[in-house]
């Protein structure tokens, strides 16, 4: 298996809702990231968790609450987000290699919020 | 700190051309260098990826990659397009140490295959 999985591929969502976006891989990956991506710009990093630990946080607004389970398993969790927070949103895993550090990205999850 | 800098924001192209895509890095310490393809309404598929030896690099979909350390650039070709090669193309480099192998991106390239 070597993709990077990630549900629901569509979501919408109210101001006042509160969702969760998954991601999950089964090639033995350590490391794992969350990325928001806009129209016709590259990703932006969100998160990045280091053998399930929150290692950086580029600053995000506290609405987006990552969440390393297990070694397979990524969640992003939605609470009271913003029109402005529309995108796509991208997970991707590398193994944690030092020296290998390619990162498999999923199909992404196309979050609207009205 | 790095930057990357991808020259053209679309690249129009006739099938079955051959097509270059730019890409410049700023770096002050060593990089790998990658370059990605979105196809509509999907996620990035890497296509290439530079962390050393030889400076040509092979890819997937016929595309391939110079690595030119004194120009700092890593332009990305392809002899014969095909109207399937139409997607964004971003550049990107990565420390070879250090902050998560983070990527910098590049803004990114829309090829569009014109039949």
């Amino acid at each position: 298996d070597t993709e990077v999985t990630q549900t629901p591929k569509h979501l919408v969502m109210g101001m006042t809702n509160k969702k969760s976006l998954k991601c999950e891989q089964h090639m033995g990956h350590r490391a794992m990231y969350w990325y928001k991506q806009k129209a016709k710009k590259p990703p932006e990093l969100m998160f990045v968790y280091s053998y399930e630990k929150l290692s950086i946080n580029e600053s995000v607004p506290s609405r987006f609450s990552p969440e390393c389970p297990n070694s397979s398993l990524l969640n992003l969790h939605l609470h009271a987000l913003q029109p402005e927070d529309s995108a796509l949103y991208l997970c991707a895993s590398r193994q944690g290699l030092a020296g290998n550090n390619e990162q498999f990205f999923g199909p992404g999850t196309r979050l609207t919020v009205l | 700190a790095q930057s990357v800098t991808q020259l053209d924001s679309q690249v129009p192209v006739f099938e079955e051309a051959p097509v270059e895509l730019r890409c410049n890095y700023s770096s002050s310490v060593s990089v790998y260098l990658f370059w990605y393809v979105q196809y509509p309404n999907q996620g990035l598929q890497l296509l290439l990826k530079y962390l050393s030896g030889s400076t040509l690099v092979k890819g997937i979909n016929g595309f391939e990659a110079e690595f030119n350390k004194s120009q700092t650039s890593f332009h990305l070709r392809k002899p014969s397009v095909h109207i399937s090669d139409t997607a964004e193309y971003f550049c990107a480099v990565s420390p070879p140490a250090g902050s998560n192998y983070q990527l910098i991106w590049g803004a990114g390239t829309k090829l569009i295959i014109k039949p």
